[in-house]
């Protein structure tokens, strides 16, 4: 079976373009989680959904930041307009209940905003 | 506050060494994952704990949670270079039902 997948797997943008990454979720998972990784502030969770719905959004910085989950095989999340300090490596998982935390993970978007 | 706290940060032994890291919270988990990740990879799971006391073991990996479900430990016995890697704790609190809190890691590098 294919893990999570993501694209692009690099990104390079200039401050003021907005971003769009994407995600499609292993098949028969019901659970969908996007994370940031940096240096200084190590994995955070953006968001999650449960069934294509957001479940909570409260790690989502700010709202330059959104995220949808049109189906069950396909998420993006979007930043408009991007800034220098969004530069990290953003993961998203997938996991499937009752065992949602059990989450695999795709291979991540690194993401420069110069 | 990190809910999560991991030690050592950074860990450099050679190749055959024993080591553990540990994952230590004020909190009650109700489960409590281990990963691994590697350069430009995203995470592995390697175990997930729920009892508390629980030991499992993966060929030279034990994982133990504490018997009050607070703290957890890796041991590798044998370090190779292939272990190499952020060795990452995640926990669900008891009674805050829904997400993961990561631990800010372990970087683990053995030397052959």
């Amino acid at each position: 079976d294919a893990g999570v997948i993501q694209s692009p797997r690099h990104e390079v943008t200039e401050m003021g373009q907005e971003v769009t990454l994407r995600c499609k979720p292993i098949s028969g998972h019901d659970y969908l989680f996007w994370y940031r990784q940096t240096m200084m502030r190590g994995l955070e969770l953006l968001i999650y959904f449960n069934n294509n719905v957001p479940i909570d959004d409260s790690g989502m910085p700010e709202d330059r930041f959104s995220a949808k989950m049109p189906n069950a095989s396909f998420s993006t999340l979007k930043i408009q307009p991007s800034e220098p300090r969004d530069s990290a490596v953003y993961f998203c998982a997938s996991s499937r209940g009752p065992d949602k935390n059990i989450q695999y993970f795709g291979a991540g978007t690194r993401l420069s905003v110069l | 506050t990190q809910l999560l706290e991991q030690s050592p940060q950074f860990l450099s032994i050679q190749e055959g060494e024993n080591l553990t890291v540990y994952c230590n919270s004020s909190s009650v988990f109700s489960s409590l994952q281990w990963y691994r990740q590697e350069p430009g990879e995203g995470p592995v799971l390697l175990v997930t704990v729920v009892t508390g006391g629980e030991v499992k073991k993966l060929k030279r990996l034990t994982f133990q949670f504490g018997d009050a479900r607070k703290d957890s430990s890796l041991h590798i016995t044998a370090a190779q270079p292939g272990d190499t890697g952020l060795y990452l704790c995640a926990g669900v609190v008891l009674l805050r039902a829904g997400k993961s809190t990561f631990g800010d890691g372990t970087t683990l590098t053995v030397k052959p």
